[in-house]
């Protein structure tokens, strides 16, 4: 079975410029949340998706970062403008949505560094 | 609002030895987990207890929920060189869909040969 699928693996950028992640979750997963980790933590939720649909987005900084996931499969986290906060690795995971949480599953992530 | 409070922040132990690690909180949750993460890698589940007092081991490892609800262990029994890495704790109150994760700081893992 294919993983979570995210890229890019690693982005550098100037602060006040935008980026964009990709996430593939595992098929037939209906759940899709967009984690950040910064260096020294553990991940914090940014945003939850069931299907194409928000369920928890109550800890994205709304005026900057966005996300979306229009066919219900894979989604985009955006951040525009960039600031030099939001250097962290952005994490993407996937669960069926049923109570297993064996199939919680992490992508590698994409390494954000904004100089 | 929820945080997890996990220690130790590190450890360093030489190969054979058991580890023990621990996370609480103020608050309650239905559901405790560990995850290991590798550089460069996201975190990989290890153990999910779904029951206050549950005891659960996966191989060498064995992690408890606590009574209480606020908290739970991971012990790492005879540790190997692959051993190291990041062990996070992490918690939810999942109802009819699954709910986020809240994480702790971790435990970073130093295993001298």
């Amino acid at each position: 079975e294919a993983g979570v699928a995210q890229s890019p693996r690693y982005k550098i950028i100037e602060k006040r410029q935008s980026v964009a992640f990709w996430c593939n979750p595992i098929s037939g997963h209906a759940t899709l949340y967009w984690y950040q980790q910064i260096l020294g933590q553990g991940p914090k939720l940014l945003i939850q998706f069931q299907n194409n649909g928000v369920v928890d987005d109550s800890q994205l900084p709304k005026d900057r970062f966005s996300a979306e996931r229009l066919k219900g499969v894979d989604s985009t986290l955006k951040i525009q403008p960039a600031k030099l906060e939001d250097s962290a690795v952005y994490l993407c995971a996937s669960s069926s949505g049923t109570g297993d949480l064996n199939g919680y599953t992490f992508g590698s992530g994409t390494r954000l560094t904004v100089v | 609002g929820q945080q997890l409070n996990q220690s130790p922040q590190s450890m360093f132990i030489q190969e054979g030895e058991d580890v023990s690690m621990n996370c609480t909180s103020s608050s309650i949750f239905n559901t405790w987990l560990w995850y290991k993460q590798d550089p460069g890698e996201g975190p990989v589940l290890l153990i999910a207890l779904y029951k206050a007092g549950e005891l659960t081991s996966n191989g060498r490892l064995t992690a408890q929920f606590g009574i209480t609800r606020k908290d739970s262990f991971l012990n790492i029994s005879a540790s190997i060189p692959s051993d190291v890495g990041i062990y996070f704790c992490a918690a939810m109150n999942y109802g009819g869909s699954q709910g986020n994760l809240i994480f702790g700081k971790g435990t970073k893992l130093s295993v001298k040969p």
